[in-house]
């Protein structure tokens, strides 16, 4: 069975700071990696994904993620952050199949100044 | 474009009753998703369809049914509402192609039942 783990619920950083957030993964083979954002009451939006290729991916805000498949991870980076950063961050699996869509428990990124 | 709708944005129900919660896309997506969200547990797959008149179950459909007799639109019906189906509800969609690709989501309906 697929899974992901993100292991930090709750993150607080100051405001210029640097960022990351893990997610690790269990799948056996090729993962398709995903990570999204959840401003307050919106729904999510795709920062970045990971098909194949290049294991360092760069998304949208600043952000970039590197795969690392020997540690089965998809951690997430930013080098500064900024107060409007704050918000939840989802990493997802897909495993090919349409249904097999596997989302992390989510890490909330408190900024403060 | 709209992207992707629902209604309502908040609804209370009294445990028992029934009501369907409505989405639409305007991108011409062939997939499109249900899914609820619980603190600390993440987005769980409810139901899902890959085109007008396919649907299929996701991780956690118990209690809800769907159809999808348009593209555009993929409303989720509750039977009869139970306290544990209150929780946000996302509808996402996204588009066919090679491998798995982005999904958009609407911005939630926010559901308790009392």
């Amino acid at each position: 069975a697929q899974s992901v783990t993100q292991p930090d619920i709750h993150i607080t950083v100051s405001e210029g700071a640097s960022l990351e957030l893990r997610c690790n993964y269990s799948y056996g083979a090729t993962p398709y990696l995903f990570w999204y954002v959840q401003s307050p009451g919106q729904g999510l939006q795709l920062l970045l994904k990971y098909f194949s290729g290049d294991t360092l991916v760069q998304g949208i805000k600043g952000f970039e993620a590197e795969f690392k498949r020997s540690q089965s991870s998809f951690n997430l980076r930013k080098p500064s952050v900024h107060w409007s950063d704050a918000a939840e961050y989802f990493c997802a699996l897909h495993s090919g199949g349409y249904q097999k869509v596997t989302f992390g428990i989510g890490t909330k990124l408190q900024v403060i100044p | 474009n709209a992207g992707v709708t629902q209604t309502p944005k908040f609804q209370v129900l009294k445990t028992g009753q029934s009501m369907t919660l409505q989405c639409a896309q305007d991108m011409n997506h062939e997939y499109m998703s249900w899914y609820r969200q619980d603190p600390g547990m993440g987005l769980r797959l409810i139901h899902y369809s890959v085109g007008a008149g396919i649907t299929d179950q996701g991780e956690v459909p118990n209690g809800y049914n769907v159809s999808r007799s348009t593209t555009e639109d993929f409303p989720l019906r509750l039977l009869s509402a139970a306290p544990s189906q209150t929780s946000v509800y996302f509808c996402a969609s996204s588009y066919k192609g090679q491998g798995p690709n982005e999904q958009y989501f609407g911005p939630g309906t926010r559901l308790t039942v009392t």
